[in-house]
């Protein structure tokens, strides 16, 4: 069965910081991959997906994110952190070509100092 | 173009009551899902349909249920409710079925029940 991990609850990190939020998937099959942004209050919005094909997705909003078959990991990059990034960030997989539902992480909740 | 709509936004029960909660969604998209947010579980999916057809549930008791109707407006209903009942219910549509389409989320329905 398809799951996902995400390591570290609350991530925090200086204006201009890199960055970086990490999930592990577990997958039988080749698996579709997605990081969701959710503020407070709001439903989620997607920031990027990975399907099949180039492996370095870019999203929205500076972020992207690197699909590592050998390591099982969708980790969620941006070069340098905003204020606006303060949000609660889901990774989520589905499998055989999108036809499974989403199964999402537990969260990481960022947090950006200024 | 107008967003995903979920009415009531805000919701109070008794434990043992049953409750409706509704989603529009953006016009044009056929798919709807359904998902339980909450603290402990994080975010569940509930239901998919499309076409007035369920395609897919996830893993709830009998008391959650669903429809969808032929202007792909979607209710889900819970049914003697339980304090673990207690989330944020999210609605998401699409274009089409499965996750090869982008689901654009509604703001949730808060659900508190006493």
């Amino acid at each position: 069965a398809q799951s996902v991990t995400q390591l570290g609850s609350h991530v925090s990190v200086s204006e201009g910081a890199l960055v970086l939020l990490r999930c592990n998937y577990s997958s039988s099959v080749p698996p579709y991959l997605f990081w969701y942004v959710q503020y407070p209050n709001q439903g989620l919005q997607l920031l990027l997906k990975y399907t099949t094909g180039a492996t370095l997705v870019k999203g929205i909003n500076g972020f992207e994110a690197e699909f590592k078959k050998s390591e099982t990991s969708f980790h969620l990059t941006k070069p340098s952190a905003h204020m606006s990034d303060a949000a609660e960030y889901f990774c989520a997989v589905s499998e055989l070509s999108g036809n499974t539902p989403l199964v999402f992480g537990k969260g990481t909740r960022l947090s950006v100092i200024a | 173009k107008a967003g995903v709509t979920q009415t009531p936004r805000y919701l109070i029960k008794t434990r043992g009551q049953q409750v409706t909660l509704s989603c529009s969604p953006i016009s044009g998209h056929r798919s709807v899902s359904w998902y339980q947010q909450t603290p402990g579980q994080g975010l569940q999916f509930l239901f998919e349909y499309f076409s007035e057809t369920q395609r897919n549930k996830g893993n709830f008791p009998g008391r959650f249920s669903g429809r969808q109707f032929s202007n792909s407006r979607s209710e889900m209903n819970v049914s003697t409710l339980e304090l673990g009942d207690s989330a944020l219910y999210l609605c998401a549509s699409s274009l089409g079925a499965g996750t090869s389409y982008e689901q654009y989320f509604g703001p949730g329905t808060r659900l508190t029940v006493t």
